[in-house]
């Protein structure tokens, strides 16, 4: 069956402090994998995308990793700021289909 | 507009009422998604429209549930005599082509509280 795990559930952090967000997916054949960022209130919204071929992307201050070989990929924020309070969203493609397979997010609360 | 927008943003009704719910995809765009998303759970796919295709309703949980698109413009979702249950932010997304590798662009939403 074709999952997408995230961990931790929830995660608080001080202000400037980096984390790393995890996501475990089991979907095959694989094609492309997503992290979203979802603002309390608002649609999620992509940072990232990386195919089977890439194994880093940077966005600013988010860095994804993709190691295929595993199934395993992690979201790094650097110096966190209050605005990165947010769900964090892994989403996972499998290869010739049009369906995105969703996982249950991370929830990240910065405090000042 | 730029994005995707929906509509209401809001709505609260009585159990047991019918509710339309609109979503205006990015222009160009051929692919259309609904989701449901439960309070502190995953997004649930709904249903996928694809141009002129017929659209893909595997995802609608009963026969309560439809939705419309009319060619590649606004969609609808309705839903008849709504339960409790029914509570949740209806999510669409659109996206350029119904391939994996394309970007979904998500509206913010309707938050559906059913009383």
């Amino acid at each position: 069956k074709n999952q997408v795990e995230q961990s931790p559930q929830s995660l608080i952090i001080l202000e400037g402090k980096n984390c790393t967000l995890q996501c475990n997916y089991t979907v095959s054949p694989f094609s492309n994998l997503r992290w979203y960022k979802q603002d309390t209130g608002r649609g999620p919204v992509s940072l990232t995308i990386m195919t089977f071929s890439e194994n880093t992307k940077s966005n600013g201050r988010y860095t994804a990793t993709l190691d295929a070989d595993t199934k395993q990929s992690s979201l790094h924020i650097t110096a966190s700021q209050l605005s990165d309070s947010a769900s964090y969203i892994c989403v996972v493609t499998s290869s010739g289909t049009y369906k995105y397979i969703f996982g249950t997010g991370t929830r990240l609360k910065v405090l000042a | 507009g730029a994005g995707v927008s929906q509509s209401p943003s809001n709505k609260v009704t009585e159990k047991g009422k019918d509710v339309e719910l609109r979503c205006d995809p990015i222009s160009g765009h051929t692919a259309l998604y609904w989701y449901r998303q439960r309070l502190g759970q995953g997004l649930e796919f709904l249903i996928y429209f694809q141009g002129n295709s017929a659209p893909d309703k595997s995802g609608l949980p009963s026969d309560r549930f439809s939705a419309e698109r009319t060619g590649e413009s606004v969609s609808t979702l309705t839903i008849q005599r709504t339960q409790q249950e029914d509570s949740a932010v209806y999510l669409c997304a659109s996206s350029l082509t119904g391939l994996g590798n394309q970007p979904q662009h998500f509206g913010d939403g309707t938050r559906l509280s059913i009383l």
